[in-house]
């Protein structure tokens, strides 16, 4: 079964760093891309961008493009998404989710979302 | 920017057909697109239902279909239930590995 297991929330302050986590179990890491995904509170879905671990290639959405960096571990088959400077507007659920094969057209497995608060 | 567009809210009858749209604001959605749509309920995870324009996932009821609907994709559900009141959102595969969520539209089955 296709699994993907996201780190806990994280209560973090204005300009702090931050790194969460999807570790993928139940396929092979390597030969699917992982996208990550935010939904901010009441909000719609926004793509952030996408990774594929075999040789860590990574696109980025223009709209999130410097906002955020997207890695990968592929020797514990896990995912990242990081920031190095938190803004009270990167409140949000953030997930990940696998996508399809050789290319990144479509998710079929979604992890359980990580609830990231910045406030001070 | 490319814009996908949806339908901010919809509502249908229990056992009725709805049809949701997924548009660009800029030319036609085709199966170069990819399109696939998910469904989410409040406090969940999305989950997919329609990929490759109308490819159920694994599990998807049979009521749920894709198909393109003149210049957009569309998700049809054919004998609504009370469990489909959620929200839907279009994936729009773009270029170089990019894509694009629509807004989402809000069904109320009612």
């Amino acid at each position: 079964e296709v699994q993907l297991v996201q780190s806990g929330a994280e209560v973090k302050e204005p300009g702090e760093s931050l790194k969460i986590s999807c570790k993928g179990s139940g396929y092979i890491f390597t030969n699917y891309w992982i996208g990550w995904v935010r939904q901010m509170p009441g909000k719609g879905l926004e793509w952030l961008g996408i990774i594929y671990p075999g040789d860590s290639d990574t696109r980025y959405s223009p709209s999130f493009q410097g906002q955020v960096t997207i890695s990968v571990d592929k020797s514990i088959s896990t995912a990242y998404l990081q920031w190095s400077g938190l803004k009270a507007s990167d409140t949000a659920i953030y997930y990940c989710a696998r996508s399809s094969g050789s290319y990144p057209y479509y998710f079929d497995s979604w992890g359980q979302g990580t609830l990231v608060t910045v406030s001070s | 920017q490319t814009v996908v567009t949806q339908e901010p809210s919809f509502s249908v009858s229990p056992g009725g057909t709805v049809t949701l749209t997924c548009g660009l604001t800029s030319g036609s959605v085709s199966t170069s697109y990819y399109p696939s749509w998910y469904q989410q309920t409040p406090g969940q995870a999305p989950r997919t239902l329609i990929y490759s324009t109308n490819t159920r996932s694994s599990g998807v009821p049979d009521r749920f279909s894709g198909s393109l609907l003149g210049n957009k994709a569309a998700l049809t559900i054919t004998g609504a239930q009370a469990d489909d009141d959620s929200d839907y959102y279009c994936l729009l595969y773009l270029d170089s590995g990019i894509s694009v969520f629509g807004g989402g539209t809000k069904l109320t089955v009612l």
